[in-house]
């Protein structure tokens, strides 16, 4: 298995740019999760789906979209690029078991810089 | 609003000494509580879960001990490596949302 794969690990934008992030998974995972994580800040939750057709919004949504279509891919779009953005990104993904989520699965990240 | 805090920020011990991490949390009304370890510049990855039902869990040299009435969750790494040092994060899960600390930089010294 090759786990959760993100891409592209590095990216530099503009501000005003949209984008998308890649995730993927191959373990049959219900849930799938988008953090940023920003130097002593902890990760914060973005956004999250339980399952293909059903996202929910977490901490700090402003600027990303998600879809979730199928249950291996969920992609995190960022609409116009801020320099608040940048930030390291990272997936997860994990069972969903009813009322809440199982041991999570973290990609690689992706690194992003709006200049 | 669920805030986790996890302190020492920062922690040296010289190698063989156990280490004792602290995660602590305001709203008891969690599913479950997750320790992650994360290396520099790599993701994140899974060290122990407990159940909101459990009171601790075992992995090797790792213990992680939970009690949800205080709020808190310990992190005991026995007879502490080189290798060990990374930073290590807990999360806890509130009606599936995952809220994280910022995490123990640990350095384990020869």
């Amino acid at each position: 298995n090759a786990g959760v794969t993100q891409t592209p690990k590095f990216q530099v934008l503009k501000t005003g740019q949209s984008m998308t992030l890649q995730c993927a998974q191959d373990m049959n995972h219900e849930y799938m999760s988008w953090y940023r994580q920003d130097p002593g800040m902890g990760l914060r939750l973005i956004h999250y789906s339980v399952g293909a057709g059903i996202t929910d919004q977490g901490e700090v949504p402003n600027g990303y979209n998600v879809s979730r279509s199928t249950t291996e891919d969920f992609p995190l779009r960022l609409l116009s690029a801020a320099p608040s953005q940048t930030s390291v990104y990272f997936c997860a993904s994990s069972l969903y078991l009813g009322t809440g989520s199982g041991e999570q699965y973290f990609g690689p990240g992706t690194r992003l810089t709006v200049t | 609003k669920q805030e986790v805090t996890q302190i020492p920020a920062a922690l040296s011990v010289p190698e063989g000494e156990n280490l004792v991490l602290n995660c602590s949390f305001t709203d008891s009304a969690i599913y479950n509580l997750q320790w992650f370890r994360q290396d520099p510049g790599k993701g994140l990855t899974s060290l122990l879960l407990i159940q909101s039902s459990q009171r601790e869990q075992t992995s090797g040299r790792l213990n992680a001990s939970l009690d949800k009435s205080s709020g808190r969750s310990t992190l005991y790494i026995a007879a502490s490596q080189p290798g060990d040092s990374a930073t290590y994060l807990c999360a806890v899960d509130s009606w599936g949302k995952l809220q994280f600390g910022a995490g123990t930089q640990v350095v384990v010294t020869p």
